[in-house]
């Protein structure tokens, strides 16, 4: 059973608001995800980190930023929010290769409204 | 460059039909495939994954993939449908064995009519 989670699962906000999503794992992983999903629309991936101090950006290029103090925590952090970051937010994790190909395991992910 | 082309966006069967849904994938190298599914309101959850161990894969919930190297594909099929398979499912693909870039199909709404 997966445990990741994620908060607040809902958030309307209004524009220039500065927001913070969570993202919470009890599993001891070292890599995290953030992975932004539009309706109907394949995943993309903004954001990653393979452990602590250690943050990448993804493949699609995001305003947000994100921290890795602790191995458990994963906070994605939208300065300054736009009606463009509109979108559903899903958090992953996943544990090292060690021989075995491992699975991402997801969050059940952020509706962020931009009003 | 690997991507992932998922055939028909909404795939709609009755109960106890088969399901078929298709995942074509490019890669130039060989591949790690999977398929996650959905459900309404939820994160993604993995149905089966390809690791070139076998290329029939079995999965949860009675799912299971056939990879087919010559034909790029790993479609996904379940003999017969149930009401509660309706969600939305993503086939992915890494060419990394820590599978840290796994990139997504657009996804297959699945309906099952009663």
């Amino acid at each position: 059973e997966a445990d990741i989670y994620q908060t607040p699962r809902y958030l309307v906000i209004g524009t220039g608001k500065k927001i913070t999503l969570e993202c919470s794992q009890t599993m001891g992983h070292d890599k995290m995800y953030w992975y932004q999903q539009d309706p109907g629309m394949e995943l993309h991936l903004i954001h990653y980190s393979y452990g602590v101090n250690s943050t990448e950006k993804g493949d699609l290029s995001s305003e947000s930023t994100v921290s890795r103090i602790r191995t458990e925590h994963f906070p994605l952090t939208l300065e300054s929010a736009r009606p463009s970051h509109t979108s559903q937010y899903l958090c992953a994790s996943s544990a090292g290769g060690g021989g075995i190909l491992p699975e991402q395991y997801f969050g059940p992910g952020t509706r962020l409204t931009v009003t | 460059a690997q991507s992932v082309t998922q055939l028909g966006s909404h795939v709609s069967v009755s109960e106890g039909a088969l399901v078929l849904l298709r995942c074509n994938y490019s890669s130039s190298v060989p591949p790690y495939l999977f398929w996650y599914v959905q459900y309404p309101n939820q994160g993604l959850q993995l149905l089966l994954k390809y690791t070139s161990a076998a290329t029939l894969v079995k999965g949860i919930n009675g799912f299971e993939a056939e990879f087919k190297k010559s034909e790029t594909s790993f479609h996904l099929t379940k003999p017969s449908a149930h009401m509660s398979d309706a969600a939305e499912y993503f086939c992915a693909v890494s060419v990394d064995s820590s599978a840290s870039k796994i990139i997504f199909g657009s996804g297959t709404r699945l309906s099952i009519r009663p």
